[in-house]
């Protein structure tokens, strides 16, 4: 079946420093990424889409300068936190869609700390 | 926004018993998918029914779908102790560009 391998899966950085998260479709080629994040005992936020070869599609209240999206080739999504707060602490997973598959493929995710 | 809601939001049941959980959403849907999360890991993908669809089984699953009222259910047959996650409704909206809009999750423990 359809594979993301997302890295890293925990992550401990600074504030004020950045954060890159990568997201691969081992098997499939993802025109299109979802980012999600997650906050303890909560639901899943879509946060931003990641299109190949094009600039990413943000949700309502997400900012773009702060969560950097790049999706340079059909295999490779990536996102930056940047400048990270401890507010930005929280549980971020990607998803993709295998064409032809309806259902998601999602990473194991990565759990971003903050101190 | 969150577009399904599940409910109820915590369920504890004995191994061997069936899991019922239901789901509601507001849009018209292309399809609504369910999905498993054990703690802090990633989603797995456990059953689509599309908006045509009224029911649909996977081995233990079995899910419906009633677009009149908007609603689905995922039935989970002869719990595992394993089957302790927590689960997600989907909706894939009509017009959304095949984003995913998940609800808040059912808690589900069984007990060995």
């Amino acid at each position: 079946g359809a594979v993301v391998s997302q890295h890293p899966s925990r992550v401990i950085c600074k504030s004020g420093t950045s954060v890159k998260i990568e997201c691969r479709s081992l098997d499939f080629q993802a025109t299109t990424m979802f980012w999600y994040r997650q906050f303890p005992k909560q639901s899943l936020m879509l946060m931003a889409t990641s299109n190949e070869g094009s600039k990413a599609t943000y949700e309502q209240g997400v900012e773009k300068d702060k969560f950097l999206i790049n999706h340079a080739s059909l295999t490779l999504s990536t996102l930056t936190v940047t400048s990270a707060h401890p507010e930005d602490s929280s549980f971020y997973i990607c998803g993709g869609n295998r064409a032809g598959s309806y259902g998601y493929t999602f990473g194991s995710g990565t759990r971003l700390t903050v101190v | 926004s969150q577009q399904g809601e599940e409910d109820p939001q915590a369920l504890s049941i004995q191994e061997g018993e069936n899991a019922t959980m239901n789901c509601s959403y507001k849009t018209s849907i292309n399809n609504l998918q369910w999905y498993r999360q054990n703690s802090g890991r990633g989603l797995v993908h456990l059953i689509l029914i599309r908006s045509n669809e009224r029911e649909k089984h996977s081995g233990r699953l079995r899910v419906t779908l009633d677009t009149s009222k908007k609603s689905s259910s995922l039935l989970i047959t002869a719990s595992r102790a394993a089957d302790t996650a927590s689960y997600f409704c989907a909706t894939d909206a009509i017009g959304a560009n095949s984003k995913l809009t998940f609800g808040k999750g059912i808690t589900l423990s069984v007990r060995p």
